[in-house]
């Protein structure tokens, strides 16, 4: 079973900063925050992922609260092309990845 | 970044036959491989997951004499769909571990394979 909550779906206008978060209140000190997108009819992209910093990547950012029973994940400037299902997993290394239901982003010109 | 292929992207057969998807790490090694289904307005559910040299592990409720896979070396892994019937219609997709990453478990995913069976 998927050991996180996130919102069903969430609007965000282009060019605005999509902030998407993500409750994972029985992670684990071993386990990884990480992040996947699915654009529709095409294989989960990965995004990001960390343990108890917080992370930057050309693609976003992500912040993890110090007890790290949440987190949330920021694209800076949504485009159009970020419209997609927002999957966030916790896992340990050698660990299944499994998805919930996600959040589903959707960027609004 | 690492990158994984599917092939074919899409299939058309007949109900009763099989069908071969072939899973490919194209710049990197994988010791380990995933399979996913997902059916539509659904989320991705894992079926097996696939070491190289060695037997796939199936999810409960998986028919590993049904979905067939083989990881023959370290950038090939293949699931065959035997006697596919309508109810196998589905997006087929795969994942590759780096084998560097097994500390981290970061995957990357291969474009899919959409298996309708008439």
């Amino acid at each position: 079973d998927a050991k996180t909550t996130q919102p069903t779906s969430m609007d965000c206008a282009e060019g605005r900063a999509a902030n998407l978060p993500c409750n994972h209140s029985t992670i684990s000190g071993n386990e990884y925050v990480y992040w996947y997108r699915q654009i529709h009819s095409q294989g989960p992209q990965y995004i990001i992922h960390g343990l108890k910093n917080n992370e930057t990547n050309e693609m976003a950012s992500l912040i993890i609260t110090e007890d790290r029973k949440s987190s949330t994940l920021i694209l800076p400037h949504a485009t159009l092309r970020d419209t997609a299902v927002y999957y966030c997993i916790v896992m340990a290394g050698a660990q299944k990845l499994v998805f919930g239901q996600g959040t589903r982003l959707t960027i609004n010109p | 970044g690492a990158v994984v292929s599917q092939h074919p992207s899409r299939v058309i057969c007949k109900s009763g036959t099989s069908v071969k998807i072939e899973c490919r790490s194209l710049d990197f090694q994988a010791t380990t491989m995933f399979w996913y289904r997902q059916f539509p307005k659904q989320s991705l559910m894992l079926m097996a997951t696939s070491n190289e040299g060695s037997k796939a592990t199936y999810e409960q409720g998986v028919e590993k004499d049904k979905f067939l896979i083989n990881h023959a070396s370290l950038t090939l892994s293949t699931l065959t769909v035997t006697s596919a019937h309508p109810e196998d219609s589905s997006f087929y997709i795969c994942s590759a571990r780096l084998s560097s990453s097994i500390l981290t478990g970061e995957q990357f995913f291969g474009p899919g394979t959409r298996l309708t069976v008439l």
